[in-house]
């Protein structure tokens, strides 16, 4: 899987807007771009994930770069509860059935937010 | 939240026991994984399943085995404990290849005296 890089650390102050950068500059074309993070203490859980376009959910919006080698996390108004480690992560599409959707983590993103 | 009970949650063993480590799901997914997470090493992918009696090896596969002889259940064995498996495992589900989203699991952790 192509690798991802992420700075280790980001500060954000509750109730603002947090952009977590994500470079993926050996990005494939069949490649998804998933993010998930990981609360203390807990199992990672599933964010959100775009190939191509800018994506929103309940959670988090993600907005892609027009060469695809970079893309970024929008936590539009932090509150306490995101503080947690961000995974950017490569998918490759079209895997065959046996391959099923494993993925790479790497060491991710720890956010702290400040009350 | 997604159906997926990890027991035991706590474990303490001795070095050279066997150990055995569950995953149960209540969402009927095909795919299965276990994971391990270790201080600098974030989570590493150790066995997973694509189906009942289906597996295959993930990177870090070695001192482990694992078994799925039923869809809703997957099984991490440790055959003989040793203390770099002193981790957190975590076991997740994914349903169809179409979105690829994995559910985890609370996690289990292993300490290996």
């Amino acid at each position: 899987d192509a690798k991802t890089t992420q700075p280790n650390s980001m500060e954000s102050n509750e109730e603002e807007p947090v952009h977590l950068p994500c470079n993926h500059s050996t990005i494939s074309g069949t490649d998804y771009i998933h993010w998930y993070r990981q609360l203390p203490s807990q199992g990672p859980e599933y964010v959100i994930h775009g190939l191509t376009s800018n994506v929103n959910n309940r959670m988090a919006s993600l907005a892609i770069a027009e060469d695809r080698k970079s893309s970024t996390l929008i936590l539009h108004r932090a509150t306490l509860r995101d503080a947690a480690v961000y995974y950017c992560i490569l998918r490759e599409r079209g895997r065959g059935e046996t391959s099923g959707s494993r993925l790479t983590f790497g060491e991710g993103t720890q956010l702290t937010v400040n009350p | 939240d997604a159906g997926i009970t990890q027991s035991p949650r706590h474990k303490v063993t001795e070095t050279g026991t066997p150990v055995t480590l569950r995953c149960h799901q209540t969402e009927n997914h095909r795919y299965m994984y276990w994971y391990r997470q270790d201080p600098g090493h974030g989570l590493r992918l150790i066995h997973y399943s694509y189906g009942v009696k289906d597996t295959d090896k993930g990177e870090v596969s070695d001192g482990y085995s694992v078994s799925r002889s039923k869809t809703e259940d997957f099984l991490l064995t440790l055959e003989s404990a040793t203390s770099s498996q002193t981790s957190v495992y975590f076991c997740a589900i994914s349903g169809g290849l179409a979105t690829g989203e994995l559910f985890f699991g609370e996690g289990s952790r292993l300490t290996v005296l």
